[in-house]
């Protein structure tokens, strides 16, 4: 079973919050990805990050920002929350060089009103 | 624009029955076409993949048929299980790449 976890599960909140998803895994991998995940709707890459103070926007365009200051945390924040956002968020990790193998946590909803 | 495309979006099947979903793609680029399983409540979970080296592959009851001239490639789950009730993603990818691309997932119902 993998070893990668997301706080919160789930997050209702109201518009123009400020809102942190975590994400930490400990298995020592390098890449860690967040995906933006609708009904119906293919898994989008958003962000994605190589390493300590690596961090690279993905496909999809997000107002959400990045950051990773150590190896395990990859925390995504959204400063001023919309409607917009609601979705599910899927952070995944991998070990560098392993090609396509990724390691999902079990997500955070996010419901704006 | 859509990297791979998956069929069909849900599909019923009795216990026992075979379910197949299909994928395809056009990026001749890619070399690694995985497949994940994903659970409600639950991240997706690499569940086979296959390099388009080899024209099949098998992992117990699930299958991957790669068919490189086509671009395509399926997953059939044999003897299915009402466990197997679950959302299937393809995905596909190339070496060195940052991402893997996704399909838009096949809900699979088996009935008991």
């Amino acid at each position: 079973e993998a070893d990668i976890y997301q706080t919160p599960r789930y997050l209702v909140i109201g518009t123009g919050k400020k809102i942190t998803l975590e994400c930490s895994q400990t298995m020592g991998h390098d890449k860690m990805y967040w995906y933006q995940q609708d009904p119906g709707m293919e898994l989008h890459l958003i962000h994605y990050s190589y390493g300590v103070n690596s961090t690279e926007k993905g496909d999809l365009s997000s107002e959400s920002t990045v950051s990773r200051i150590r190896t395990e945390h990859f925390p995504l924040t959204l400063e001023s929350a919309r409607p917009s956002h609601t979705s599910q968020y899927l952070c995944a990790s991998r070990r560098q060089g392993n090609t396509g193998e990724l390691f999902f946590g079990e997500g955070s909803r996010l419901t704006v009103l | 624009q859509q990297q791979v495309k998956q069929s069909p979006q849900s599909l019923i099947v009795q216990k026992g029955g075979i379910p197949i979903i299909n994928c395809a793609y056009e990026n001749t680029a890619f070399d690694y076409f995985p497949w994940y399983q994903q659970f409600p409540g639950k991240g997706p979970a690499l569940l086979i993949a296959i390099r388009p080296d080899v024209s099949e592959k098998k992992e117990g009851r699930f299958t991957i048929s790669f068919n490189k001239s086509a671009k395509q490639f399926s997953l059939h789950i044999m003897d299915s299980q009402p466990g197997d009730s679950a959302t299937y993603f393809c995905a596909a990818s190339m070496t060195g790449a940052n991402n893997l691309f996704f399909g838009t997932g096949t809900r699979l119902t088996v009935i008991p």
